[in-house]
């Protein structure tokens, strides 16, 4: 069963336009979620990630997520992307003691 | 001063070869790990150690063989390469813990021809 689903595949926004990345995850217990991003030819770099405490989170580079409960969902927002936010998104969710991963979605920015 | 590093980051090799990935962590961390992540950028969990032993062994045909000769360090075997077996290959580490976060290396990126 697929723990994480990123709705989007593939999103185009303009330089200086908000971002929002959609997760949903299906996990009975109280989930432990994260938000990585992979640039061109690069390996994974965590952006933040919730397990307790308080529903918003902040992250690196300027992102933030917020965790609801009853929509079971850690969407991903930016209020304005620059350039070098273009990368493919990940959201992952620790479940069964393993790390797994939605499918991604590809940020395509434009001038 | 790369958190965890892996060697080599392409390889290109002929089918029928075999191969290895290697993978060191100076994060003084005790869990590592190898992911697969396909053509279509699917990340998937091959392999899990903690302090050597080995923890989680998904469903990898046993070609795929880790190992581990201390905490810092966990290696990739691959025997007899498929076409299938292309993909970018990532090691990772952290503490054991579910919410403690994985740090993850560049990748190795292996074509088999």
């Amino acid at each position: 069963a697929q723990s994480v689903t990123q709705p989007d595949i593939h999103i185009t926004v303009s330089e200086g336009a908000s971002l929002e990345l959609r997760c949903n995850y299906s996990y009975g217990a109280t989930p432990y979620l994260f938000w990585y991003v992979q640039s061109p030819g690069q390996g994974l770099q965590l952006l933040l990630k919730y397990f307790s405490g308080d529903t918003l989170v902040q992250g690196i580079k300027g992102f933030e997520a917020e965790f609801k409960r009853s929509q079971s969902s850690f969407n991903l927002r930016k209020p304005s992307v620059h350039w070098s936010d273009a990368a493919e998104y990940f959201c992952a969710v620790v479940a069964w003691g393993k790390l797994q991963f939605g499918a991604g979605t590809q940020v395509v920015v434009t001038p | 001063d790369t958190a965890v590093s892996q060697t080599p980051k392409y390889l290109v090799t002929q089918m029928g070869n075999d191969k290895s990935i290697k993978c060191e962590q100076n994060l003084g961390h005790d869990t590592m790990y190898w992911y697969k992540q396909d053509s279509k950028k699917f990340l998937k969990i091959m392999f899990s150690y903690n302090n050597k032993e080995l923890i989680i062994n998904e469903t990898v045909p046993n070609r795929f063989s880790p190992k581990s000769p201390d905490k810092a360090h966990l290696n990739l075997h691959i025997n007899s390469l498929e076409l299938g077996d292309s993909a970018v290959y990532f090691c990772a580490s952290s503490l054991q813990g579910a919410g403690n976060t994985i740090y993850f290396g560049e990748g190795s990126w292996l074509t088999v021809v």
